[in-house]
């Protein structure tokens, strides 16, 4: 059992480029999120997806895009990358059930840099 | 503003030693306070408090939860080598989810 997959787990941008880190999880969960970890700030949301064909904005959402593919997958693009979007990236599913539970189960993260 | 706060942000101890990490909340209708620990990469979850179970254990690890002082504690005892890792709170509230900046624990031999 995989669990949740992300990939690249290591990229490097030039400002301005495009890229899409990929995530998936097999696990049935309904909902998927896209977190970025920077040194001191903790995780940050990014975009969520409480479940398949629904997508909503997080903490930090600008120059980010978002699309859950399926039940499995969600992508993160971004567009054109900027130095402040230098930071490790997680992706992260839950079950979501009606007691809300928000126990996480993550990805093993995308170290990305944008030089 | 909501926040989530931890303290300290780092300590080094021995092994052996006992570890008290804590995590403090101003928020608005709070649901739970989880807790995760951080190794190399990803999170991984060790408990998850809420308002009508206040205290969790497992094994050398338990964790507190003070409703009247809007705050947790993570009891490491016995500590090893093996618990060195980020410790993560992580606070919902309303439809959300707010993370702390985390505690980094280094335990020397």
């Amino acid at each position: 059992n995989a669990g949740v997959t992300q990939t690249p787990k290591f990229q490097v941008l030039k400002t301005g480029q495009s890229m899409t880190l990929q995530c998936a999880q097999d696990m049935n969960h309904n909902s998927m999120y896209w977190y970025r970890q920077d040194p001191g700030m903790g995780l940050r949301l990014i975009y969520y997806s409480a479940s398949e064909g629904t997508t909503d904005k997080g903490e930090v959402p600008n120059g980010y895009n978002v699309s859950r593919l399926n039940k499995r997958e969600f992508s993160l693009r971004l567009e054109s990358a900027a130095p402040s979007q230098t930071s490790v990236y997680f992706c992260a599913s839950s079950e979501r059930r009606q007691t809300h539970n928000e126990k996480l189960f993550f990805g093993s993260g995308t170290q990305l840099s944008v030089l | 503003e909501d926040k989530v706060v931890q303290s300290p942000l780092s300590l080094v101890v021995h092994e052996g030693d006992t570890v008290t990490l804590n995590c403090s909340y101003e928020v608005t209708n709070f649901r739970s306070l989880l807790w995760y620990k951080q190794e190399k990469k990803a999170p991984t979850f060790l408990f998850m408090l809420t308002s009508s179970g206040i205290e969790k254990k497992s094994g050398r690890l338990s964790s507190i939860l003070d409703k009247k002082e809007l705050s947790s504690i993570l009891n490491i005892t016995a500590t090893q080598t093996g618990d060195s890792a980020i410790y993560l709170c992580a606070v919902e509230y309303g439809n959300k989810l707010v993370f702390g900046a985390g505690t980094i624990l280094r335990v020397k031999s």
